[in-house]
């Protein structure tokens, strides 16, 4: 996919569930990675090839991958969750083989 | 610990040019794919160029293609950005990332924190 289209902003309630989408022709073919950025800070690889979770990162974090659309859910929402998250794909048959989503803020109400 | 430190990042002009250098520790460097990420002010995340374990394989962005060079120096830890002929929407923090394994498409799961350059007249 060359193109990965993410909602600018999600907002939930402490507590609930998140979900953050990424959308791109025919993704579900491809492995989908996910970064979490807070602010002044690096991006933190949450989730990659689709549904594995790093080291450290919580459980409430996991990810799915199908058709048009990849989902990061985030269960039980807490105020530290708060940040831009980010999808990202690899694309071996292209000259410019790794792209980004355009992010979206979660913000927890 | 596992450590990338960038250097190299300043004010630059127009149509110069500048190299930033990446100091990998805490890891066997010439195991892992290595690439470069750069964050314009107030925006997302923008991969730009990516160099396999033993450099011989390279890619670039459409963006950064033909004026961007990644270099590596395995025997001295160390990952380059070449940039020339600097544009203002060059203007961004870049980031160092290392990938997790040694295949190409492998996720980003070490990042610096990033030097910043600053394209402007």
């Amino acid at each position: 996919s060359d193109v990965l289209t993410q909602p600018p902003s999600v907002s939930v309630a402490p507590g609930k569930t998140a979900r953050i989408t990424c959308g791109g022709d025919n993704i579900g073919s491809e492995s989908v990675h996910w970064y979490q950025q807070k602010p002044g800070q690096a991006p933190v690889l949450v989730m990659y090839y689709d549904r594995d979770r790093p080291s450290g990162i919580p459980e409430r974090f996991s990810g799915s991958n199908s058709g048009n659309t990849a989902t990061l859910t985030i269960s039980r929402v807490e105020a530290g969750d708060e940040a831009d998250y980010y999808c990202q794909v690899w694309d071996g048959g292209s000259d410019h083989p790794a792209v980004f989503g355009g992010g979206t803020k979660l913000t927890v109400l | 610990e596992v450590q990338l430190v960038e250097s190299g990042g300043v004010v630059a002009q127009p149509g110069g040019s500048l190299r930033l250098s990446c100091a990998a520790s805490g890891f066997t460097f010439d195991d892992y794919t290595m690439h470069w990420v750069r964050q314009a002010p107030g925006k997302g995340l923008e991969w730009v160029s990516l160099i396999s374990w033993d450099g011989n394989r390279i890619y670039y962005a459409d963006s950064v293609r033909g004026r961007f060079t990644i270099s590596r120096d395995n025997s001295k830890n160390s990952l380059y950005l070449q940039m020339n002929s600097l544009r203002t929407e060059d203007t961004a923090l870049y980031y160092c990332t290392k990938g997790l394994g040694m295949e190409l498409g492998d996720p980003f799961n070490i990042w610096g924190q990033g030097t910043m350059v600053t394209v402007s007249s």
